[in-house]
């Protein structure tokens, strides 16, 4: 079985302030994780990914993410907010070998002018 | 390339009424998911397609959910009769299936269905 846990349902930053969004997951088998934000009314769109490999992983719009196995977490980083960053965000966890996303609950970034 | 494309992109009916929705994945991709997304949760998977064939359906209320995805193509999801709790967003998503469980799932823009 796989799950996610997303810590904060809300997080309110400043622009140009550090964004710092939590995922711990938890597989019985090596994990792939991913990141994905949506934006109102919109679908899911994929951030950035870790399959095998560098274990920080970098993706679009600045985000980048960092697999600690010793923590089973994958949270999500970036240096900078800006406004357009304003969405919520899912972490998810893939088990190798299932081709199936099991997502978090979520959090909801909010941009603060 | 398009992406998915799902319709309708909104729904509003009464209980007990019955909706359907469809899903046209990306060209070649033979993975199809349908997720139900709640409001303020995560997505949450109903079923996946390999090609026609449903592989994983265990989190399908089969009772009043069915889907279908004839010649592996297309995707139809319908609720018959919609309940109150049914009130959410439908999400399709599709994958090549050359990707493995490691490729990215390409969601559509879903369909938000709202029962009264």
């Amino acid at each position: 079985a796989q799950s996610v846990t997303q810590l904060g349902s809300h997080v309110s930053v400043s622009e140009g302030a550090l964004v710092l969004l939590r995922c711990n997951y938890s597989s019985s088998v090596p994990p792939y994780l991913f990141w994905y934000v949506q934006y109102p009314n919109q679908g899911l769109q994929l951030l950035l990914k870790y399959t095998t490999g560098a274990t920080l992983v970098k993706g679009i719009n600045g985000f980048e993410a960092e697999f600690k196995k010793s923590e089973t977490s994958f949270h999500l980083t970036k240096p900078s907010a800006h406004m357009s960053d304003a969405a919520e965000y899912f972490c998810a966890v893939s088990a190798a070998g299932r081709r199936a996303l099991t997502f978090g609950s979520g959090t909801r970034l909010q941009v603060q002018p | 390339e398009a992406g998915v494309v799902q319709s309708p992109r909104y729904k509003i009916i009464e209980k007990k009424q019955p909706v359907a929705f469809w899903c046209n994945p990306i060209s070649g991709h033979n993975t199809l998911y349908w997720y139900r997304q709640n409001l303020g949760q995560g997505p949450e998977l109903l079923i996946r397609y390999e090609n026609e064939e449903a592989v994983d359906d265990s989190q399908l209320p089969k009772d009043r959910f069915s889907a279908e995805r004839l010649k592996g193509v297309d995707s139809t999801l319908k609720i018959q009769p919609a309940e109150l709790g049914d009130s959410a967003v439908y999400l399709c998503a599709s994958r090549n299936k050359i990707a493995g469980g490691s490729g990215e799932l390409f969601f559509g823009e879903g369909s938000r269905l709202t029962v009264l």
